[in-house]
């Protein structure tokens, strides 16, 4: 079945630094959607990416779609203490089904 | 977010007891999923729902099982609880199939 693979698994960075997780799925993908969940909350959907080779930018975060659809990226930029938790991305293959990535948990260091 | 409510939001239980998770949601979305999470395996798929008595499975459906008799109410039921059971419990909805989700607050079960 199809399988998301997120890395890496943990991250600390300094404040200011730039961080980026990386997703691989084992098959090629509709769409992404990129969460995030703070320590103690539930995720929170950051966006959506379809086409292939999409870049959007929310402010610090950067998120790309692969040309082969079957790999994403989040980069943040100069991270803050308020970009603390974990990342999750979450792909569909055409079903009513998101799988979901194991997540990347970002810790900040002031 | 307001618009989509769990509850309990805590319970513990005893192996081999039925449990009920409740999910209501006041936006009138097509689609509801439950999810569980546990450490190293990020969110996984138990059931989910594409209208009022339209039910499928999900990656992790054994022991579950699932009712939606109303748009706004899609219920989790544990026949018979085990330990592995144990988990965060996570409602999801979506307006449309393609959408982001707007997930709930989460039902933290405990089988001892």
């Amino acid at each position: 079945g199809q399988q998301v693979m997120q890395i890496p698994q943990y991250q600390h960075v300094q404040e200011g630094e730039d961080f980026t997780t990386y997703c691989n799925s084992s098959t090629t993908l509709s769409n992404i959607q990129w969460y995030k969940q703070r320590p103690g909350g539930h995720p929170v959907f950051l966006i959506q990416l379809v086409k292939s080779g999409e870049v959007k930018k929310q402010k610090r975060l950067t998120f790309q779609f692969g040309e082969a659809k079957k790999n994403s990226s989040l980069h943040i930029t100069a991270t803050q203490t308020t970009d603390v938790g974990t990342y999750f991305c979450a792909g569909n293959s055409g079903t009513y089904k998101y799988i979901f990535g194991t997540g990347t948990r970002l810790k900040v260091l002031a | 977010d307001a618009g989509i409510t769990q509850s309990p939001r805590h319970k513990v239980t005893e192996t081999g007891t039925p449990v009920t998770l409740r999910c209501h949601q006041t936006e009138n979305h097509r689609y509801m999923y439950w999810y569980r999470q546990d450490p190293g395996h990020g969110l996984r798929l138990i059931h989910y729902s594409y209208g009022v008595k339209d039910t499928d499975k999900g990656e992790v459906s054994d022991g579950y099982s699932v009712s939606r008799s109303k748009t706004e109410d899609f219920l989790l039921t544990l026949e018979s609880a085990t330990s592995s059971q144990t988990s965060v419990y996570f409602c999801a909805i979506s307006q449309d199939r393609g959408d982001g989700y707007t997930f709930g607050s989460g039902t933290r079960l405990t089988v001892v």
